[in-house]
């Protein structure tokens, strides 16, 4: 068990609707990341804080994509107008120190 | 070309046997590498983590780092069932950012 936690597990929305994942490192983890990852590929980066300061975005991240970690902490992933494309695992990952980065179970979405 | 390449299998071994995986990169920043397993529908877990060149053992699991051939390799001794999954190798160039993934090579161990 890594500690980082993930809400919900699973979500199923229409197209177009607005999703809204939650991610919960250990208090330790002062770096965290969001990917995603669809069926056969490795984990995409899409963003990265240093506590509460967002330092990176892929390139790849559209507009439509937006995170937050307030006063550090947990973090947000929202997806607004989601379209199929969407579907994917959307994984969160802290880390300490060290640059491992330890992973949550995910938020598998399903856009339809 | 892509950043790291993986090869995504499948690799089937029997029960015992030793598993050789290996990633090529391009980026001669990477000073970092580390090995993933993955099971299905789970997030990744983190396997083993190696700085610069050279070799690290843990248990039944050797990592390799050859950064002059820009090539890592995670091999596995006395497989298992239980090793049935997913690898992943990622690596990044400063500590902290971003680590970038190979697809993974999916590993089925039979007994």
């Amino acid at each position: 068990d890594t500690g980082v936690s993930q809400n919900p597990r699973h979500k199923i929305t229409k197209r177009g609707q607005n999703v809204t994942f939650r991610c919960d490192p250990i208090s330790e983890h002062n770096r965290l990341y969001w990917y995603r990852q669809t069926l056969g590929q490795g984990p995409e980066f899409l963003t990265y804080f240093q506590n509460e300061a967002q330092l990176e975005k892929s390139r790849l991240l559209s507009d439509r994509f937006s995170a937050e970690r307030p006063k550090g902490s947990f973090s947000t992933l929202e997806i607004q107008r989601t379209e199929q494309g969407d579907s994917a695992m959307y994984l969160c990952a802290g880390g300490q120190g060290r640059p491992e980065a330890f992973f949550g179970q995910g938020t598998r979405l399903t856009v339809v | 070309q892509k950043e790291v390449e993986q090869d995504p299998g499948p690799l089937s071994v029997p029960e015992g046997a030793i598993v050789s995986l290996n990633c090529t990169y391009s980026n001669s920043a990477f000073q970092y590498f580390m090995w993933y397993r993955q099971y299905s529908r789970k997030g990744p877990e983190l396997l083993m983590y190696t700085y610069s060149s050279g070799n690290k053992e843990d248990g039944r699991f050797t990592a390799q780092v050859d950064k002059s051939s820009k090539y890592i390799s995670l091999f596995i001794r006395d497989s298992q069932p239980s090793d049935s999954a997913t690898y992943l190798c990622a690596m990044s160039g400063q500590a902290g950012t971003a680590l970038i993934f190979g697809k993974g090579t999916t590993l089925s161990v039979s007994s």
